[in-house]
């Protein structure tokens, strides 16, 4: 019973381009929301975040949307970057100090 | 810099043989995590220790335990490795409390592989 999914494992874009990755969760407790990037040998490294009571958060090139009633969350870089060809992980919060994570989207920029 | 450190980065280990994954940290958070990560899957969380205190998903066999000795050390301890243990092992911490997002600050990684 996955609570968190990405449906979408791998994106391709041109640099320049918006990179749009999605991420669905299925229970409304969550109170946080959380962007990892990962590089390969390296470990995720936290990106961006967003609270259950906001439906924007805007960090550089970073955007992170919340759709409550849908129960959708994603994330928009603009413009990308080759340096953003990485595994994308959601995560989501629910009370106490545990993450569940999705299943990760694999970004490739094209220069 | 402070950071996460994991040890080995890479573990070859036989069919049943028991193995310890270490991991340490100089960020001096309170809580500790580790993780199991199989191919083009979601990191599953096996437990963690706030403090001193551990905690165990539900789904997390037997096969799995955790050591804590103090606050900048954590072991994974595999009794007895099978095939279907073969994954990448990632370490984590966070300050704690249940404020905010709780940023968990991830090592590289152990990457287990059994023969």
């Amino acid at each position: 019973d996955q609570q968190v999914k990405q449906n979408s494992p791998s994106l391709s874009v041109q640099e320049g381009r918006i990179s749009i990755l999605n991420c669905d969760y299925t229970n409304s407790m969550f109170d946080y929301f959380l962007w990892y990037k990962k590089y390969p040998a390296e470990g995720p490294t936290f990106l961006i975040s967003i609270s259950s009571i906001k439906d924007k958060n805007e960090d550089g090139r970073f955007t992170v949307f919340l759709n409550k009633s849908a129960k959708h969350l994603s994330l928009h870089i603009v413009p990308s970057q080759p340096g953003d060809s990485a595994v994308y992980f959601c995560a989501v919060k629910a009370a106490g100090n545990k993450l569940t994570f999705g299943g990760g989207t694999r970004v490739l920029v094209k220069p | 810099d402070a950071m996460v450190i994991q040890n080995p980065r890479y573990q070859v280990t036989q069919f049943g043989k028991p193995v310890t994954l270490s991991c340490s940290q100089t960020l001096n958070h309170n809580v500790m995590y580790w993780y199991q990560q199989k191919s083009s899957q979601a990191p599953k969380l096996l437990f963690h220790y706030y403090d001193k205190d551990f905690n165990n998903e539900a789904d997390t066999p037997d096969n799995f335990q955790s050591r804590r000795p103090n606050t900048s050390f954590c072991f994974l301890d595999i009794r007895s490795p099978g095939l279907g243990d073969a994954a990448m092992y990632l370490c984590a911490t966070s300050r704690g409390g249940d404020r905010g997002h709780n940023e968990q600050f991830f090592g590289p990684g152990t990457r287990l592989t059994v023969l």
